[in-house]
């Protein structure tokens, strides 16, 4: 089945200073991939998300690369702001499978 | 639509009890989902419904877990009995059009604590 490994576990950058996070996924018929932020004690909820047949997506100061053939997505936060420490999860969905299997998360602080 | 709506937010419970986490789906969402957070597995995938009809419990630990989806707007899952290593944050989610196509939309959690 899929998996889905994140990294870093944690990241801390300087507040104005950009952020990036990567993951990379086994099952090379996925093809939706999203990016939920959790603050703390509340709910995951989707921030961004990338399907398999475009290369790149952006939002504002988010923006999310997608390279199929090395099977990996990476979130990008530029100018960060306090309010964007949170856990940050990346996920994939198989194929024919209507779910999604979530990375490990990445704790972001964002120091003053 | 006041959003997925689980119950109960905490519980506090010890070893052998039966513990029953409850969802309530948004209206005219197809699919629900139960995932458990923990420190140090993440977000996991424990089973997910379409149309009320279980499609994968592949994630579900062991034969101690059901989840049951009587109709479109509501679902239990049921710990039976539970363990210590059963403590976690369980969300439920659902989605309109399942989860390679579109947003989950996943309620404020059930913190469960078995001791």
């Amino acid at each position: 089945g899929e998996n889905v490994e994140q990294h870093p576990s944690t990241l801390s950058v300087q507040e104005g200073d950009s952020a990036v996070i990567k993951c990379t996924y086994s099952d090379s018929a996925s093809n939706y991939f999203p990016w939920y932020k959790q603050e703390l004690g509340k709910r995951p909820q989707l921030i961004i998300d990338i399907r398999s047949n475009v290369g790149e997506k952006k939002d504002q100061r988010i923006a999310v690369t997608l390279n199929k053939t090395a099977k990996h997505f990476s979130l990008h936060i530029t100018e960060t702001q306090p309010e964007d420490s949170a856990v940050y999860f990346c996920a994939a969905s198989p194929q024919g499978a209507q779910k999604l299997v979530f990375g490990q998360g990445t704790r972001l602080t964002i120091n003053p | 639509d006041a959003g997925v709506i689980q119950s109960p937010r905490h519980e506090v419970t010890e070893m052998g009890q039966e513990v029953t986490l409850r969802c309530k789906p948004i209206s005219g969402h197809d699919y629900l989902f139960w995932y458990r957070q923990t420190m140090m597995r993440g977000l996991e995938l424990l089973i997910y419904f379409n149309n009320n009809v279980p499609i994968d419990d592949s994630g579900m630990p062991e034969d101690r877990f059901s989840a049951k989806m009587p109709n479109a707007s509501f679902s239990t899952l049921k710990i039976q009995p539970s363990e210590p290593r059963d403590s976690a944050v369980y969300f439920c989610a659902s989605s309109q059009a399942g989860g390679y196509a579109g947003e989950l939309f996943f309620g404020e959690g059930s913190r469960l604590t078995v001791l």
